[in-house]
C-alpha cells in the first residue's frame, strides 16, 4: 500500500463506547497529524507528532487520546464521546520542515456518535 | 477568529470557462500557501503552492496568484472541467511553525457541463 491509510472508513459508536482510529503512512514521512472536519467549519488541527514526539495539543478534550508508537503509525483513542464529536477525522503526514507539498491526507474516518 | 478566510462557500461555473477561487488571510507572518482539492469521501489532495517570495505560480490549468499587500490569494482554473467539481481549501503557514498549516473553510466548486 502507498500513501496514507485510515481505518475504519466509517464508525458508529455510543457515548459509553471505547474505540480507536488507526492511521498508517508508507511515505517515509516523519510527522503525522490528526485533523477534525465538522460540517461547514475549517479543518481543525487536533494533534501533531513530529519525529514521534507530540508537539502540540490544541486544547482538545481529554476524551480524545493520541498515540504514535513509531513514525509510520498513529492512533486516536476515543472514549465517552459526545454527539457533537461526530465529524470526519483526517490523518495526515508530512516531512518535517519541508513545506513543499504540505500534507498527504488519508481518506478519513466518518465518525457518528449516537 | 479565522486566520484564513474563504468568503464564498460555493461557486458555479460553466465548463470551459474560468473558475476563480479566493482566499484572504489576516496573519502577516504567513509565508507559504497551499491549495487543496477534496472530493466527497476522500481526503484533501495537494493541488498547488506558492511562497511569499513569488506572486504567481502556474501548473497546467491551475494558477495561484498572491497579493501580499492585500493579504489575498486566488486560484484560477482555466479551462474548467466537470472533474474539477470539488471543495477547494486554502491553507497557510508561518516559517517558524513549519508544517502547521491553517486551513480556510473551503469553497465548493461546481462545474456545469
Amino acid at each position: 500500500e502507498t500513501g496514507v491509510t485510515q481505518t475504519p472508513r466509517h464508525l458508529v459508536m455510543g457515548m459509553t463506547n471505547k474505540k480507536s482510529l488507526k492511521c498508517e503512512q508508507h511515505l517515509g514521512h516523519n510527522a503525522m497529524y490528526w485533523y477534525k472536519q465538522s460540517a461547514k467549519k475549517p479543518l481543525e488541527l487536533m494533534f501533531v507528532y513530529s519525529l514521534e514526539e507530540r508537539v502540540e495539543n490544541n486544547s482538545v478534550p481529554s476524551r480524545f487520546s493520541p498515540e504514535c508508537p513509531n513514525s509510520s503509525h498513529l492512533f486516536l483513542h476515543l472514549h465517552t464521546l459526545q454527539p457533537e464529536d461526530s465529524a470526519l477525522y483526517l490523518c495526515a503526514s508530512s516531512q518535517v520542515w519541508d513545506r513543499g507539498y504540505g500534507y498527504t491526507f488519508g481518506s478519513g474516518t466518518r465518525l457518528t456518535v449516537v | 477568529d479565522q486566520q484564513v478566510k474563504q468568503n464564498s462557500p460555493s461557486l458555479s461555473v460553466q465548463e470551459g470557462r474560468i473558475s476563480i477561487l479566493n482566499c484572504d488571510y489576516t496573519n502577516s507572518m504567513f509565508d507559504y500557501f497551499l491549495w487543496y482539492k477534496k472530493y466527497p469521501a476522500e481526503g484533501p489532495t495537494f493541488l498547488i503552492s506558492i511562497s511569499s517570495i513569488k506572486d504567481k505560480n502556474e501548473d497546467g490549468r491551475f494558477t495561484v496568484f498572491l497579493n501580499k499587500s492585500a493579504k489575498h490569494l486566488s486560484l484560477h482554473i482555466v479551462p474548467s472541467q466537470p472533474g474539477d467539481s470539488a471543495v477547494y481549501f486554502c491553507a497557510a503557514s508561518e516559517r517558524n511553525y513549519g508544517q502547521n498549516f491553517v486551513f480556510g473553510p473551503g469553497t465548493r466548486l461546481s462545474v456545469l457541463p
